[in-house]
């Protein structure tokens, strides 16, 4: 079946450091990628997606970049800010396109201090 | 637009009780799904909708029931409540179109079974 396994929290940064989150997944065909990101007390928001291999998405200073070959979509931002404190969350879907539900991976925390 | 919104916001509930967890969307969207999130890991789905008249069971439907007589409404069920439903649970939706996997969540609903 689908999986989407990421690397375990917390993560613990100083301002202005560099940020990855691991992400790799296991599935068949061509799904699409999701990064969520929950604020403490909040629902799930969407931060970026790629649809295709190859494809970069990236918002409010986050990237990844759909890795077919390796199965991975990778999180990154350059200079992570105190506000970037929140659970991330690595997600896909398409292969079951009756229904589109998301599978989720266990997420990570990332706590940044000033 | 109010996009997702779920009621109540916290509940207690004793072993045995029931209850519904209400579930709103405005943005005329189609599909709508109910996730359940445990400690430290990734959301799990319980049901999904796609469309009014029509649902389906997630991941993990066992102790849940939903209805969809609406486009704007997914409300679920919990019949005999257990301290394993002890959870947070996000409703989500999503457009129909032939590429559109986003999905909207709402704030969530935090219960907990004693």
């Amino acid at each position: 079946g689908n999986s989407v396994t990421q690397m375990e929290g917390p993560v613990t940064l100083s301002e202005e450091a560099f940020l990855t989150i691991n992400c790799t997944y296991t599935a068949t065909g061509y799904p699409s990628l999701f990064w969520y990101v929950q604020y403490p007390g909040e629902g799930l928001q969407l931060l970026l997606k790629a649809t295709k291999a190859d494809d970069k998405g990236s918002n409010k200073g986050f990237e990844a970049t759909y890795r077919k070959e390796t199965t991975s979509f990778h999180l990154e931002k350059g200079s992570v800010q105190v506000s970037d404190s929140a659970v991330y969350f690595c997600a896909l879907t398409g292969l079951d396109t009756g229904r589109r539900a998301l599978t989720f991976g266990s997420g990570t925390r990332l706590q940044v201090q000033p | 637009n109010a996009g997702v919104t779920q009621t109540p916001k916290f509940r207690i509930l004793k072993i045995g009780q029931s209850m519904t967890l209400q579930c709103t969307q405005d943005m005329n969207h189609n599909y709508m799904y109910w996730y359940r999130q445990d400690p430290g890991m990734g959301l799990k789905l319980i049901y999904y909708s796609v469309g009014a008249g029509i649902t389906d069971k997630g991941e993990v439907p066992n102790g849940y029931n939903v209805s969809r007589s609406t486009t704007e409404d997914f409300p679920l069920r919990l019949e005999l409540a257990a301290p394993s439903q002890t959870s947070v649970y996000f409703c989500a939706s999503s457009y129909s179109g032939p590429s559109s996997y986003e999905q909207y969540f709402g704030p969530g609903t935090r219960l907990t079974v004693t």
